[in-house]
């Protein structure tokens, strides 16, 4: 089993649809949690920590469920703009803790 | 926010070469940087963890012959693809960890913009 997993995709929503992608992760112990966003042939770049609570950026809702070790991301209101693929990414504690490991990553394609 | 910077940014060469990679922290220190690569439509593999002033720390699968790192100093790493061939044509990143403690600790990492790497 693959230690962050995710749903590829790929996503085609028209503009101002909410989409959401799901992510699962093996390691009860991973510790810290993050959204990437990548563009194509270009480095990933921050999107948003995830948190317990739950934390919201704008259009951006990101939610942790650390007993079903489930990681969730909302995107509300599409924009073309938004076409890209999220990358979930986990760090396990300990001494691996810094290495970040990473999901395959879900496209997605907003479209007018 | 950080910069991170690599260089070259594309390179072509011929099999049995060796292609060495800089990954170079702008505005921080950086006592660990680490490598990863990228193979089409699939996600980033961790390859190694640079530390200054010691050795790499490899992930399994990844031959450190292979893959020569070396951090000589906190805000430079370099990645030698030695004797490349063409299976080793990849998108190749780095990135480096910030762990200021001025104004408050912050551990962020930030990712250069990637060295593509052709093998022919």
């Amino acid at each position: 089993r693959k230690e962050v997993e995710q749903d590829p995709g790929p996503f085609n929503v028209p503009e101002g649809a909410t989409v959401a992608f799901n992510c699962t992760y093996s390691n009860s112990a991973s510790q810290s949690f993050f959204w990437y966003r990548q563009d194509c042939r270009k480095e990933p770049k921050l999107l948003m920590s995830v948190y317990s609570s739950g934390n919201e950026d704008g259009r951006f809702t990101a939610q942790l469920n650390r007993a079903s070790q489930y990681i969730s991301l909302l995107i509300r209101d599409s924009k073309l703009s938004d076409s890209a693929t999220y990358l979930c990414v986990v760090i396990k504690g300990g001494t691996s803790y810094g290495k970040l490991t990473f999901g395959q990553g879900t496209i997605l394609t907003v479209h007018p | 926010g950080a910069v991170v910077s690599q260089h070259p940014s594309r390179v072509i060469c011929k099999s049995g070469t060796s292609v060495k990679i800089e990954c170079r922290s702008l505005d921080f220190q950086a006592t660990t940087m680490f490598w990863y690569r990228q193979f089409p439509k699939k996600s980033l593999m961790l390859m190694a963890t640079s530390n200054e002033g010691s050795k790499a720390t490899y992930e399994q699968g990844v031959e450190k012959d292979k893959f020569l790192i070396n951090h000589a100093s906190l805000t430079l790493s370099t990645l030698t693809v030695t004797s490349a061939h063409p299976e080793d044509s990849s998108f190749y990143i780095c990135s480096a960890r910030d762990q200021a403690q001025a104004g408050g600790f912050t551990d962020t990492q930030y990712f250069g913009p990637g060295t593509r790497l052709t093998v022919l």
